[in-house]
């Protein structure tokens, strides 16, 4: 069974502030990692795709980093907005799979 | 551009009655998935349609649920009968199919079903 864990599971932040939340997966076998954001009552809408160690990818001011050796993903918000909140999910494939496996994501709340 | 289109947004039924769920997916996506949300939990697959052919239904639990995608196009999950543990988010997406496992997926807005 493939575990894909994420941390922290929910976290409040300040506007303004930076933050980031970790994705991992395992490291064996690695074909991509997507990260998703799902605000309430809204659909999941989808952030990036990465498939290959060392990928960085950005957009406005979320970005994201891959380390498939050792099996994890950082999203990294820049001063989080309070339209940022919302659960944040990564997924993963692996290898020879044709599915996505779902981390329980993490919950982000930011404060005006 | 149209979203992934689902309904109804919400369904309240009692146990052991049937229910259905709607999704019409992005046009010209040949790839759709049903996925079933527990509280608290990630998304799991159900079922996944390349065009009107179901390639992965393993996790689809056959004797309750069913699903078809006539025509290619626009899809139906079904349940009969529902049991209490079936209260969950059914979340609809599609792709383009043409990138395989690294497509984006588009998902709809979900539909959540409480079973009473």
């Amino acid at each position: 069974i493939l575990n894909v864990e994420q941390s922290p599971q929910s976290l409040h932040v300040q506007e303004g502030d930076s933050t980031n939340f970790t994705c991992s997966f395992p490291s064996s076998n690695f074909y991509a990692l997507h990260w998703y954001r799902w605000e309430t009552a809204k659909s999941p809408e989808a952030l990036f795709v990465m498939t290959l160690n060392g990928d960085e990818k950005k957009k406005g001011r979320i970005s994201a980093t891959l380390n498939t050796k050792e099996g994890y993903s950082y999203l990294y918000i820049k001063g989080s907005q309070p339209e940022d909140s919302a659960t944040y999910l990564c997924a993963f494939i692996q290898g020879g799979s044709e599915k996505l496996v779902f981390g329980k994501g993490t919950k982000l709340t930011v404060n005006p | 551009e149209a979203g992934v289109v689902q309904s109804p947004r919400y369904k309240i039924i009692e146990k052991k009655q049937p229910v259905a769920f709607w999704c019409n997916p992005i046009s010209g996506h040949n790839t759709l998935y049903w996925y079933l949300q527990n509280l608290g939990q990630g998304p799991e697959l159900l079922i996944r349609y390349e065009n009107e052919e179901a390639v992965d239904d393993s996790q689809l639990p056959k004797d309750r649920f069913s699903a078809e995608r006539l025509k290619g196009v626009d899809s139906t999950l079904k349940i009969q009968p529902a049991e209490l543990g079936d209260s969950a988010v059914y979340l609809c997406a599609s792709s383009l199919g043409t990138s395989g496992r690294a497509d984006t997926q588009y998902f709809g807005p979900g539909t959540r079903l409480t079973v009473l």
